[in-house]
């Protein structure tokens, strides 16, 4: 069975500095897509970044990049220069190809505060 | 611009009653879900839907039917809605691909008293 695990209940930072998320997965599947997504505080969530398991480069975009270790079945995202408006709740989701399944598995999120 | 519209916004139903929870998208996407939140398990996911006509069980279908009539249109249906079905509804929609991105709708806060 295909799992995500975000231990990290909430962080506060303050503003300007870096902050990573942890997120580790488990998964059989050989090919598989890892994201991440944003909840902000009305309830809206967007997609923020994806990262492909057969790339070995780590994706970024914008502020945003992750930190993907393969061998340790580890997404990390990392936010440079936080600013008040990146505070919100994280997931991280993985999506496997077993099976013909495409169900996207979510983590429990990470609640971010950034403090002026 | 591509939107995924949810409605209501707030719903209060009475135990043992029916509910449908209904979702409009316009970016023409084939794949639709449905996704509970509750505090501490994330998003979970209930049913979708690979285009009109079809409907697959999630990892927690119990309790909830689902409907996609058309392909902008996906329901959500709690026959005998229950306490333990008050949680705040997702709808998103996606495609096409294994790497697609899901792009979600504001939610639906339901209260079952």
């Amino acid at each position: 069975a295909q799992k995500v695990t975000q231990t990290q209940t909430s962080i506060s930072v303050v503003e300007k500095t870096t902050v990573t998320m942890d997120c580790v997965y488990e998964t059989r599947d050989s090919s598989y897509f890892l994201f991440w997504y944003k909840q902000t505080a009305s309830g809206e969530i967007v997609f923020l970044i994806r990262q492909d398991s057969y790339k070995k480069e780590n994706a970024t975009v914008g502020h945003y990049s992750l930190n993907f270790q393969k061998p340790k079945s580890s997404i990390g995202l990392i936010i440079t220069a936080t600013q008040i408006e990146d505070s919100a709740v994280y997931f991280c989701a993985m999506r496997g190809l077993s099976s013909g399944s495409w169900q996207l598995i979510f983590g429990s999120g990470t609640q971010l505060t950034v403090m002026p | 611009e591509a939107a995924v519209t949810q409605s209501p916004r707030n719903k209060v139903a009475v135990t043992g009653g029916k509910v449908t929870l209904s979702c409009n998208q316009t970016n023409n996407h084939n794949n639709m879900y449905w996704y509970r939140q509750d505090t501490g398990h994330g998003l979970r996911l209930i049913h979708y839907s690979y285009g009109a006509g079809s409907t697959e069980k999630g990892d927690i279908p119990d309790g909830y039917k689902a409907s996609r009539p058309s392909q902008e249109n996906f329901s959500l249906i709690l026959e005998l809605a229950t306490p333990s079905q008050t949680s705040v509804y997702f709808c998103a929609s996606g495609g096409p691909g294994s790497a697609e991105t899901l792009y979600f709708g504001s939610g639906t806060r339901l209260t079952v008293l």
